[in-house]
């Protein structure tokens, strides 16, 4: 079965300290990666995506998030956060043939000013 | 452009009533999804549709959930009866490629 997993529930950091947010997925085949973020009381919002090509992929707001196919990873990256980074980060997976998305528990970011 | 529009945004009510969750896909997607979220079990899929009809309805957690898609830029999901259980937020998201469009969700309590 997919699954998505997502290492840490909660971090806290320090404004421009360098963030790395773990996502590991479980599935046999082709696949599309996702990060989604949920800023307070809001709705989900893409932040990048991976479906081919270069695994470092760039997204909004200055993350990125690098593919490692052989471990199964898709973690994000922000050399620098800021306090209005604050929100939950979740990793999302479906495959490149369907449209059923998996996402994990997600993490929680609360950036300290 | 509107993105997907959800109604209500908040929704109390006792428990055995029925409740009734409201979508509006952004126009031109073809899937939309309904999902639950809670602090225990987090971003669940309950059921999706592509074109209108039911593709994967595995997550609906019993019968007491319904969903439909009469038409293209519409959607329901409902509960009844209602359990407290049931208190989550709702999103529905919507989409025509692979990421997916999400609306604000309701926020349901049920008492």
């Amino acid at each position: 079965a997919q699954s998505v997993s997502q290492h840490n529930h909660h971090v806290i950091l320090s404004e421009a300290a360098s963030l790395e947010l773990g996502c590991n997925y479980s599935y046999g085949g082709t696949v599309n990666l996702f990060w989604y973020v949920q800023y307070p009381g809001q709705h989900l919002q893409l932040l990048l995506k991976y479906f081919s090509g270069d695994p470092l992929v760039k997204g909004i707001k200055g993350f990125e998030a690098e593919f490692i196919k052989s471990k199964f990873s898709f973690n994000l990256r922000k050399p620098s956060v800021q306090w209005s980074d604050t929100a939950e980060y979740f990793c999302a997976v479906n495959s490149a043939g369907g449209f059923k998305t998996i996402f994990g528990a997600g993490t929680r970011l609360f950036v300290k000013a | 452009d509107a993105g997907v529009i959800q109604s209500p945004r908040h929704e109390v009510t006792e428990m055995g009533q029925e409740v009734t969750l409201r979508c509006k896909p952004i126009s031109g997607h073809d899937y939309l999804f309904w999902y639950r979220q809670t602090m225990m079990r987090g971003l669940e899929l309950l059921i999706y549709f592509n074109n209108n009809v039911p593709i994967d309805d595995s997550g609906m957690p019993e019968d007491r959930f319904s969903a439909k898609m009469p038409n293209a830029s519409f959607s329901t999901l409902k509960i009844q009866p209602s359990e407290p259980r049931d208190s989550a937020v709702y999103f529905c998201a919507s989409s025509l490629g692979k990421s997916q469009h999400f609306g604000d969700g309701t926020r349901l309590s049920i008492l």
